[in-house]
C-alpha cells in the first residue's frame, strides 16, 4: 500500500524566512502534485511534476522532483503571511490514476 | 473558479440515513473523480468515473455508490450512514481519463449525528 508521508506536519515561520516542506512516498510514481487548502475551502492545484528532476515555480513557492529517491519538496522563499494555508503533496498510482495524498503541512506565517 | 460545481454545500443527516451528493463538471471533462476529507487529513480517494463506468475504487465499503451521467454529472450516494461519515466530499474533474491535472469543487459537508 502506497505511504505518502510530509514533513513537517506543522510549520509556523516568520515573514521573510525561507523553508522546504519535504513529500516522501513508498512506491514508484512519476507525477506528483502539489495542492493549497485554505480552512474550509477546496483543493487550488499549485504543481504537477510530470518527470524526475522536474523543477516548477511560481511566484514564491517551487517544487521539486526526484522520482528515485521518492522525495518531492516545496521551497518557500520569503514567507508572506498570505501563503499561511494547508499544503498536501499527492502522488498518481494505478490504472484508475487516483491520488494519495499525504498527511499535509499545515503553515502558519507569522509577522 | 474551476467550473466544478457541487451540491448541498453543508447537510446534516442521522445515523442510518442515506445521503446524495451531486457534482457538476467543466465543459468537456469526462472523468469525475470522489474524495472524502475528514477533519485533519488529507482527502481520501473513493471512487472514479469515467464514460458513464466505475473506473477504480479506494477502500470504502460498497455502501458507498456513485453515477455518471451522460453529461459526465455524477453523484456520490451513501447508505446506512455512520458517524465517521462526517468528512468534506470533494468532486475533481478532469479530461479523458487523466491527463495530469484535477479541477476539485468546492465540496460538501456532511455532518452525521
Amino acid at each position: 500500500e502506497l505511504k505518502v508521508e510530509q514533513n513537517p506536519l506543522f510549520l509556523s515561520m516568520q515573514e521573510g524566512k525561507n523553508y522546504t516542506i519535504y513529500c516522501n512516498y513508498s512506491t514508484t510514481s512519476d507525477r506528483l502534485y502539489w495542492y493549497r487548502q485554505d480552512p474550509g475551502k477546496s483543493l487550488e492545484s499549485l504543481f504537477v511534476l510530470l518527470s524526475n528532476g522536474a523543477v516548477k515555480q511560481e511566484g514564491r513557492l517551487m517544487a521539486s522532483l526526484d522520482t528515485k529517491a521518492r522525495l518531492s519538496t516545496l521551497h518557500i522563499t520569503a514567507a508572506v503571511h498570505d501563503l499561511s494555508a494547508t499544503y498536501f503533496c499527492a502522488v498518481e498510482t494505478g490504472t484508475a490514476s487516483k491520488l494519495t495524498f499525504g498527511t499535509g503541512t499545515r503553515l502558519q506565517v507569522t509577522l | 473558479e474551476t467550473g466544478v460545481t457541487q451540491s448541498p454545500t453543508h447537510l446534516i443527516k442521522t445515523r442510518g440515513q442515506q445521503v446524495t451528493l451531486r457534482c457538476s463538471s467543466q465543459s468537456g471533462h469526462n472523468t469525475v473523480s470522489w474524495y472524502q476529507q475528514a477533519l485533519g487529513q488529507g482527502p481520501q480517494f473513493i471512487f472514479q468515473y469515467y464514460r458513464e463506468e466505475e473506473n477504480g475504487r479506494g477502500n470504502f465499503p460498497p455502501r458507498f455508490s456513485g453515477l455518471q451521467f451522460p453529461n459526465y454529472s455524477s453523484e456520490l450516494n451513501v447508505n446506512a450512514l455512520e458517524l465517521d461519515d462526517s468528512a468534506l466530499y470533494l468532486c475533481a474533474t478532469s479530461v479523458g481519463g487523466f491527463t495530469g491535472e484535477l479541477f476539485f469543487g468546492e465540496g460538501s459537508r456532511l455532518t452525521v449525528l
